[in-house]
């Protein structure tokens, strides 16, 4: 258990209405991640986060934003969902620094009707 | 542009068997990590591998930066080793982490 916590772990929304998933971690570590698993396809990593109020874009950044106001919180926002973005959102951390091993949150289901 | 490819893409064996799995990327990498994706969707980390040889129980990986490659072992398969195996690799030294997935190896081993 590498302490990390996703909520809601499912969520069915309507096209249009703003989303907003969180990670929780319990360790204070400074590297957080946002990534989305689509059929097919490995992850693709959509923002991240070097510490408070820290935060950069990945691979599929468009129509998400984050934010990243306490150590342990990283939060991503759709601000208006669209089907494209139905997909299992995970969050991740690296204890040990940038350049390290990876550890994954359970995943939230998310499906725009 | 970035590659990373896994093969086979889908494997089934038998209980008991070996298997070896391969990922190969297009350029020179900082960080190579292997993750285990069980049937309930929970990603594992498996090994954090950019160059040698680590070995842990029945399972052992591989890296040859030099060739752009790495090769993951599963001995003694047994069926909880089910489910799907990725390859993630970053390829650019930036001080932040942003890995690029393979699009993965289902293993189904059957008793």
């Amino acid at each position: 258990d590498a302490g990390i916590t996703q909520s809601p772990r499912h969520k069915v929304t309507e096209t249009g209405t703003p989303v907003t998933l969180r990670c929780h971690q319990t360790e204070n570590h400074r590297y957080m991640y946002w990534y989305r698993q689509d059929p097919g396809h490995g992850l693709r990593l959509i923002h991240y986060s070097y510490g408070v109020k820290d935060t950069d874009k990945g691979e599929v950044s468009d129509g998400y934003s984050v934010s990243r106001s306490k150590t342990e919180d990283f939060l991503l926002t759709l601000e208006s969902a669209t089907s494209s973005q139905t997909s299992v959102y995970f969050c991740a951390i690296t204890p040990g620094g940038a350049d390290t091993e990876a550890f994954f949150g359970q995943g939230t289901r998310l499906t725009v009707v | 542009g970035i590659q990373v490819e896994q093969s086979p893409p889908d494997l089934i064996l038998q209980e008991g068997a070996n298997s070896t799995l391969r990922c190969n990327f297009s350029d020179s990498v900082n960080n190579l990590q292997w993750f285990h994706q069980n049937p309930w969707g929970q990603l594992i980390n498996l090994f954090y591998i950019p160059s040698g040889t680590k070995q842990n129980g029945r399972l052992s990986a591989t890296t040859v930066a030099t060739e752009r490659y790495s090769l993951l072992y599963i001995s003694s398969s047994q069926t909880t080793d089910s489910g799907v195996y990725f390859c993630a690799v970053d390829f650019l030294n930036t001080g932040f982490q942003k890995l690029v997935f393979g699009t993965g190896t289902r293993l189904l081993v059957s008793p």
